[in-house]
């Protein structure tokens, strides 16, 4: 398994505004992935993250909005950009060791935007 | 494309009861399965997963899950339900291994009364 801490884990933020999660990993990861978890909802993935690339957005995810760092094997952030109340959600991060495609997740942003 | 979904957005059980959460999942290829379990206000664990190995996938917490190809099902199941099963479930389908992008159902939420 893999101990992913994410920062910070829960915020409420005022719209027009930003916030940069922070997502901590034990031990070196190629694969990081991001995904938000609106209110009752399932996950939908926003991007992947690899080290040493940029990160590749799925369709409704834009660069702009949802910027994506990855500046190691550990670390990565993830910043919700000129937020709405729309954007209120769970934001996650998981790793992918690469054994048999394993995600595992950290405990999740918790972020209401007013 | 693949897809998943989970034939139930609610189950209830009585403790002690025995639970089964049902998943059908549509790939074009043989594809990684997975059960994700959500307690409120917690990160997604792992309950088990199935890699074309054997097809009856033992977890933790006494879930396991069965790999029916001929039904396209991977549905949970655990003999006896207790208090504390009482959460959130998604059935994962495992894309390409060279994305490592998962693709989620919409979630079962499991009620165990006493």
């Amino acid at each position: 398994s893999a101990v992913i801490s994410q920062k910070p884990s829960r915020d409420i933020c005022q719209r027009g505004t930003s916030l940069t999660i922070q997502c901590q990993v034990d031990s070196q990861v190629t694969m990081m992935f991001w995904y938000r978890q609106q209110p009752g909802q399932s996950l939908t993935l926003i991007a992947t993250a690899n080290q040493g690339s940029e990160a590749t957005y799925e369709s409704g995810f834009v660069i702009d909005k949802f910027p994506i760092s990855r500046p190691n094997l550990t670390f990565s952030t993830l910043t919700v950009s000129n937020m709405s109340p729309e954007d209120s959600s769970i934001y996650l991060c998981s790793v992918d060791r690469g054994l048999s495609e394993t995600q595992y997740f950290g405990p999740g942003t918790r972020l209401l935007v007013l | 494309a693949q897809s998943v979904t989970q034939l139930d957005s609610h189950v209830s059980v009585s403790e002690g009861t025995p639970v089964l959460l049902r998943c059908n999942y549509s790939s074009s290829y043989s594809p990684s399965l997975f059960w994700y379990v959500q307690h409120p206000n917690k990160g997604l664990q792992l309950l088990l997963k199935y890699t074309s190995a054997a097809t009856l996938v033992k977890g933790i917490n006494g879930f396991e899950a069965e790999f029916k190809k001929s039904e396209t099902s991977f549905h949970l199941t655990k003999p006896s339900a207790h208090m504390s099963d009482a959460a959130e479930y998604f059935c994962v389908c495992g894309g390409s291994s060279n994305t490592g992008k998962l693709i989620f159902g919409q979630g079962t939420t499991l009620q165990v009364k006493p």
